[in-house]
């Protein structure tokens, strides 16, 4: 399967503990977001890459959020000392350039207990 | 700031019949996409609409986008339970990058 990958699938987790979660995009895609969706919403943007820079950031992305993608290939979204409200299915995606199609993954589900 | 909306949010049809589904969006913007996401599912891509009255088809759903109205449309037509799902509009925010999502509408089609 060549589409956007991420992982964990799920995760249950106890508030104040910090979850990592990973994306790989489709290879060559050179745009990568994340997106955060909470049930009976649309997907909120948190933030996107090109290339390895991480070009725009949501208010949304408090400063417990960190988001990363080192060599321009996979990223990383990690959340500190974790609270229920971040709760929530965590959606990755990438595009090849700008006017294109954007790709999601299947989502992360993050459940704060 | 960029606003997206979507009317109506929840749509419940019979089989076989045409309804559309209506995207307003608050800032000009010359890309507009739709999505389905099914529960439970991730969003699939179904349109991306790239300029002024452009339009697409793909079997039974047809979309088109009217930049100078700031509107797009989603028209299905002789609807199936198939198609039964969460669709969502989305335009292009902030410097080129992040979509900015509609609520979405609830489509349920019933026998």
């Amino acid at each position: 399967d060549t589409g956007v990958s991420q992982d964990p699938r799920h995760k249950i987790t106890k508030r104040g503990q910090n979850v990592t979660f990973r994306c790989d995009p489709i290879s060559e895609h050179n745009r990568l977001y994340w997106y955060r969706q909470t049930l009976g919403q649309g997907p909120e943007f948190l933030t996107y890459f090109q290339n390895e820079a991480q070009l725009e950031k949501s208010r949304l992305l408090s400063d417990r959020f960190s988001a990363e993608r080192p060599k321009g290939s996979f990223s990383t979204l990690e959340i500190q000392r974790t609270e229920q409200g971040d709760s929530a299915m965590y959606l990755c995606a990438s595009s090849l350039g700008q006017g294109n199609t954007i790709y999601f993954g299947e989502g992360s589900w993050l459940t704060v207990v | 700031e960029l606003k997206v909306e979507q009317n109506p949010l929840f749509l419940s049809m019979q089989e076989g019949k045409n309804y559309t589904i209506y995207c307003n969006y608050s800032t000009t913007s010359d890309r507009l996409y739709w999505y389905r996401q099914d529960p439970g599912k991730s969003l699939e891509s179904l349109f991306v609409l790239l300029s002024n009255g452009a339009v697409k088809q793909e079997g039974r759903l047809m979309a088109s986008l009217d930049t100078k109205a700031r509107l797009s449309t989603l028209h299905i037509t002789a609807a199936v339970h198939d198609l039964s799902a969460t669709y969502f509009c989305a335009v292009i925010g902030g410097s080129q990058g992040n979509l900015i999502f509609g609520k979405g509408t609830k489509l349920s089609v019933k026998p």
